[in-house]
């Protein structure tokens, strides 16, 4: 079945450092691909998403890109803040498959002043 | 405009009891999921509706869990002679129907079984 591995957190960097935080996916069908964030002690909220092949999808000086290829969808910001200090989730909806999302197991991010 | 609603925000109940977990979705949102987070890991979805239908009940990890959904609005998920293992917190999202419609989380109930 569809499913999604992303890598183990935590990761802890400091403020204004580049962030990476790796997807990637399997799946029979064409999936939709997303980020959510969860800050502490707040709900899961939308970060970003893309729907096809060679898409990017970017929110908040975040950015993914569905490379198809390599069925990934790795996470990427710049600079990022301590207000970016959060647990993000890595997810893929499919039509086949009731459009439930399917996530990854989550990576904490815990950004140093 | 209100998010997703969930009811109880906590609840501590001892092993063997029943429960009953509530979700009001966003107002037109014909689309509602339950999912479960246990401790630590990713969230498992567990059952979808469309409408007041249930096409997909297959994350349902035992036939003591069961839900339903009136009126195409609340919905609520109710665990029977709970077990240590159903602790988790449990997260109701909504979305509007079709293609890439992204789907609004609830804040969770967090239940913890005796």
């Amino acid at each position: 079945g569809d499913s999604v591995t992303q890598m183990e957190g935590p990761v802890t960097l400091s403020e204004e450092a580049f962030l990476t935080i790796n997807c990637t996916y399997t799946a029979t069908g064409y999936p939709s691909l997303f980020w959510y964030v969860q800050y502490p002690g707040e709900g899961l909220q939308l970060l970003l998403k893309a729907t096809k092949a060679d898409d990017k999808g970017s929110n908040k000086g975040f950015e993914a890109t569905y490379r198809k290829e390599t069925t990934s969808f790795h996470l990427e910001k710049g600079s990022v803040q301590v207000s970016d200090s959060a647990v993000y989730f890595c997810a893929l909806s499919d039509k086949d498959s009731s459009y439930k999302l399917i996530f990854g197991s989550g990576t904490r991010l815990l950004v140093r002043p | 405009g209100a998010g997703v609603s969930q009811s109880p925000s906590n609840k501590v109940t001892e092993k063997g009891k029943d429960v009953e977990l509530r979700c009001d979705p966003i107002s037109g949102h014909t689309a509602l999921y339950w999912y479960r987070q246990r401790l630590g890991q990713g969230l498992e979805f567990l059952i979808y509706f469309q409408g007041n239908s249930a096409p997909d009940k297959s994350g349902l990890p035992s036939d003591r869990f069961s839900a339903e959904r009136t009126g195409e609005s609340v919905s609520t998920l109710t665990i029977q002679r709970t077990q240590q293992e159903d602790s988790a917190v449990y997260l109701c999202a909504s979305s509007l129907k079709g293609v890439n419609q992204p789907q609004h989380f609830g804040d969770g109930t967090r239940l913890s079984i005796l």
